[in-house]
């Protein structure tokens, strides 16, 4: 039974850039939420995605968008990199009438 | 506004001995609180959870324990060990939605 798993696992982008991130949730799982952590912090709530639709978002500007496939697998988008961009992105994936979430092992964005 | 957070950033343990990480959070309608460690280049992984109906809870190894009247969080490692140093998050989902809410963290080192 796979678990969350996130592509890629690093990746340097420059200022301006557009960058892709990608998401397999763990099997069964239907709900995906996105999450950023930066350096020495907890995860911030990105957004969520159930049934191909972003359900919910956190403080995050338009800039940051995503995509759930019908498979659940999800992508997120990040357009005109800012230095601050750079963290650990965090996949969580559930099962919607379930609570716990599962986290993958993160993708690292460095932004220069 | 919402906000959970920690009392220690650093907590050292003598290997063998029961570690205690504390946590408080400021909402009081938060009704789920979650424990995650975090091992470096790792994504969070779940430890217990506990719901607000519930003053303790065990899992293998760890208790947590609630005190809602001061909003206060607790997790008990029992017989603490090398394999359990990491950043321990405590995590509100109060919503009962994919928004988790984390803390900064607690480093949890094993002294030998």
């Amino acid at each position: 039974d796979a678990g969350v798993t996130q592509s890629p696992t690093h990746l340097i982008k420059t200022r301006g850039q557009q960058v892709t991130l990608r998401c397999s949730p763990k099997s069964g799982h239907d709900t995906v939420s996105w999450y950023q952590q930066a350096l020495g912090q907890g995860p911030q709530f990105i957004f969520q995605y159930y049934e191909e639709e972003e359900r919910q978002r956190g403080n995050f500007p338009d800039r940051f968008s995503g995509h759930q496939f019908p498979n659940y697998s999800s992508e997120l988008n990040v357009n005109a990199l800012l230095l601050g961009d750079s963290a650990l992105y965090l996949c969580a994936s559930r099962l919607q009438v379930t609570d716990t979430q599962y986290f993958g092992p993160g993708t690292r964005l460095t932004v220069l | 506004g919402e906000s959970v957070g920690l009392h220690l950033p650093t907590l050292s343990v003598q290997e063998g001995d029961n570690s205690i990480i504390n946590c408080a959070y400021s909402n009081s309608a938060s009704d789920y609180f979650i424990w995650y460690k975090q091992e470096s280049g790792k994504g969070p992984q779940f430890i217990i959870d506990i719901r607000s109906n519930m003053d303790k809870r065990q899992g293998q190894r760890v208790t947590v324990l609630l005190n809602k009247t001061v909003k206060h969080l607790s997790l008990q490692i029992a017989a603490t060990q090398p394999g359990d140093s990491a950043v321990y998050f405590c995590a509100e989902n109060g919503n009962r939605d994919d928004k988790i809410i984390f803390g900064k963290g607690t480093r949890l080192h094993i002294l030998p």
